[in-house]
């Protein structure tokens, strides 16, 4: 089947540190990855996407390389800011078949000043 | 312009009642998408529509749950006899079209079901 892996949470890190958040997948055809997030008190919003193999999607500083000899997607940024506090999904779409977003679980992540 | 809408924004419920979810989604988009949070089970989806068709139900839970879209663009999830484990939010998404692009998510609608 399909399915969607994330690092586990809540991380927590201080303003400026280096953000990781790690995320895998099993897909039976050739997906589409996506990283969405949910800030506090609001709604789901894209954030990047990469649509093949070896594509960086990148967006307020996020970036995320589509990696599928690893079947991997990590969401990295280089220095995290408190207005990054969060929630982050990671989740696939096949071209084919299903039409439907595959979700991890969520990572929530606080920031600290 | 307007993003996607769902009313209610809240809605509590006794068990054994019915209750309806409305989604607007955003003006010319032909694809539609239920998904459901809980903390149990995540980002669930539930189903999805091209014009007003539904070609994959697979997601609907039970047969309490079911869902149309009319003209194209307003769709309602009906939730017959609630039940405590369908206390959640359901979110609404829409998008320009199937495939692997951007689904644009409303507010979502926190069903509580006492």
């Amino acid at each position: 089947g399909n399915s969607v892996t994330q690092m586990e949470g809540p991380v927590t890190l201080s303003e400026e540190a280096f953000l990781t958040i790690n995320c895998t997948y099993t897909a039976t055809g050739y997906p589409s990855l996506f990283w969405y997030v949910q800030y506090p008190g609001e709604g789901l919003q894209l954030l990047l996407k990469a649509t093949k193999a070896d594509d960086k999607g990148s967006n307020k500083g996020f970036e995320a390389t589509y990696r599928k000899e690893t079947t991997s997607f990590h969401l990295e940024k280089g220095s995290v800011q408190v207005s990054d506090s969060a929630v982050y999904f990671c989740a696939l779409n096949l071209i084919q078949g299903a039409q439907k977003l595959v979700f991890g679980q969520g990572t929530r992540l606080t920031i600290n000043p | 312009g307007a993003g996607v809408s769902q009313s209610p924004s809240n809605k509590v419920t006794e068990k054994g009642k019915d209750v309806e979810l409305r989604c607007d989604p955003i003006s010319g988009h032909t694809a539609l998408y239920w998904y459901r949070q809980s903390l149990g089970q995540g980002l669930e989806f539930l189903i999805y529509f091209q014009g007003n068709s539904a070609p994959d139900k697979s997601g609907l839970p039970s047969d309490r749950f079911s869902a149309e879209r009319t003209g194209g663009s307003v769709s309602t999830l009906t939730i017959q006899r609630t039940q405590q484990e369908d206390s959640a939010v359901y979110l609404c998404a829409s998008s320009l079209r199937l495939g692997p692009n951007e689904q644009f998510f409303g507010p979502g609608t926190r069903l509580t079901v006492l």
